[in-house]
């Protein structure tokens, strides 16, 4: 049973440019949240999606964009980058559908903005 | 608001010694807790969770955490250190319905001393 995976596991961008990021669910799950974890600090939660509609956003700008296919995974888009946007992304599913309150990590994409 | 406080960014003890990382939670509503360990260059690893019901809960590696509700903590500990023990573990609050977004501390560094 695969856990969660993510695509790519490294990435160099420069300023300015637009990124796309990519996240297949655990098996059986439908919920996929993000976060963005900067060096030394803990995970920031980003957002959530379920049935394909975000369902809770933090406190990221609208730079900060994504999807959710009918398959359940996701996609995680950050326009015009900025060097502070340099951090680990980690994508997490659950089961909101039956109630689960367990989230599972990826092993995240490592994201160096120059 | 949720938050959480991990109080010790570093935490070194010897092998065969006490592990006792301490977290503490501000939550409007009763809160959902969680304890996940990250491997350097790893995803998070969920160790114990709780939600309700019994307030000593045991998670996998031989780690367990105590809610308390009047001092608004939920300290991780295991009895005996072994080297592979050595991580940064993240504490983590949910919202009301337990599957919502994570709301992390900024974690605590154990390290093991041979």
């Amino acid at each position: 049973d695969a856990g969660v995976t993510q695509s790519p596991t490294h990435l160099i961008k420069t300023r300015g440019q637009q990124v796309t990021l990519r996240c297949s669910p655990k098996s059986g799950h439908d919920t996929v949240s993000w976060y963005q974890q900067a060096l030394g600090q803990g995970p920031q939660f980003i957002f959530q999606y379920y049935e394909e509609e975000e369902r809770q956003r933090g406190n990221f700008p609208d730079r900060f964009s994504g999807h959710q296919f009918p398959n359940y995974s996701s996609e995680l888009n950050v326009n015009a980058l900025l060097l502070g946007d340099s951090a680990l992304y980690l994508c997490a599913s659950s089961s909101r559908g039956r109630g689960s309150y367990e989230q599972y990590f990826g092993p995240g994409t490592r994201l160096t903005v120059t | 608001a949720q938050s959480v406080t991990q109080l010790g960014s570093h935490v070194s003890v010897s092998e065969g010694a006490l592990v006792l990382l301490r977290c503490n939670y501000s939550s409007s509503v009763p809160p959902y807790l969680f304890w996940y360990v990250q491997y350097p260059n790893q995803g998070l690893q969920l160790l114990l969770k709780y939600t309700t019901g019994a307030t000593l809960v045991k998670g996998i590696n031989g780690f367990e955490a105590e809610f308390k509700k009047s001092e608004t903590s939920f300290h991780l500990t295991k009895p005996s250190a072994h080297m592979s023990d050595a991580a940064e573990y993240f504490c983590a609050v949910s919202g009301v319905f337990g599957n919502e977004k994570l709301t992390f501390g900024t974690g605590t560094r154990l390290t093991i001393i041979p």
